[in-house]
């Protein structure tokens, strides 16, 4: 089944300790996506690929990172995280950049206490 | 970063009743898509649109880019329970492709 998985899916943890969300397609998609979605501002990229080793910044990059080291991964890295990045996180794929579908992921509920 | 804003932001009705979500910017988009979101999901899209003045139809939904390519509806004919879930439209601004911007989105529910 062509899908995009997240894990993990709930994640409670402490301000400043270091932790990976990861990701993984397996539609040979080129183009992968980072969004964070909190109540009333809609979905927000923070990083995106647009293939292996190219990265680049979205519109809410501070506090994060992430790497393309294969096509099918791209984790999202909080090195420390603190209580503003609560939130929901969702992983997407698309063939390559441009007018192409997004294939999201179920999302990862994130709270930093 | 390039604003979209969509109205109403929640909309309640009963089934049967048609209704209308706008999505609204002052800025230019080359193209927009339209996402449902369904509790515990990611969104899923359900159509792009990319020239000024294309209507779209999906069964019961229709969508319309308008024509100078910064606003986009969406009109729901006799809704029903089904069709409750959190709708969101994205925009790809001119010359930067590799970015979607994304509405706040419009959550309907469809009473039976």
């Amino acid at each position: 089944e062509a899908q995009v998985t997240q894990n993990p899916r709930y994640l409670i943890t402490v301000t400043g300790k270091k932790l990976t969300v990861t990701c993984s397609q397996n539609m040979n998609h080129e183009y992968m996506s980072w969004y964070r979605q909190d109540p009333g501002l809609g979905l927000r990229q923070i990083y995106y690929s647009m293939n292996v080793e190219v990265t680049d910044k979205g519109d809410v990059p501070e506090g994060y990172k992430v790497s393309r080291k294969e096509k099918r991964n791209f984790p999202l890295i909080l090195e420390s995280p603190s209580p503003n990045q609560t939130s929901l996180y969702f992983c997407a794929s698309s063939l390559r950049w441009g007018v192409y579908e997004q294939f999201f992921g179920p999302g990862t509920r994130l709270t930093v206490l | 970063t390039q604003l979209l804003e969509q109205s109403p932001q929640f909309l309640s009705i009963q089934e049967g009743e048609n209704l209308t979500v706008y999505c609204n910017s002052s800025s230019v988009f080359s193209s927009l898509q339209w996402y449902r979101q369904e509790p515990g999901e990611g969104p899923v899209l359900l159509v792009t649109v990319v020239t000024g003045g294309e209507v779209k139809k999906l069964k019961r939904l229709t969508f319309q880019f308008g024509d100078a390519r910064k606003d986009s509806s969406l009109h729901i004919t006799a809704a029903q329970p089904g069709d409750t879930g959190l709708y969101l439209c994205a925009g790809r601004p001119p010359g930067s492709a590799r970015q979607l911007t994304f509405g706040s989105g419009t959550q309907l529910t469809v009473l039976p």
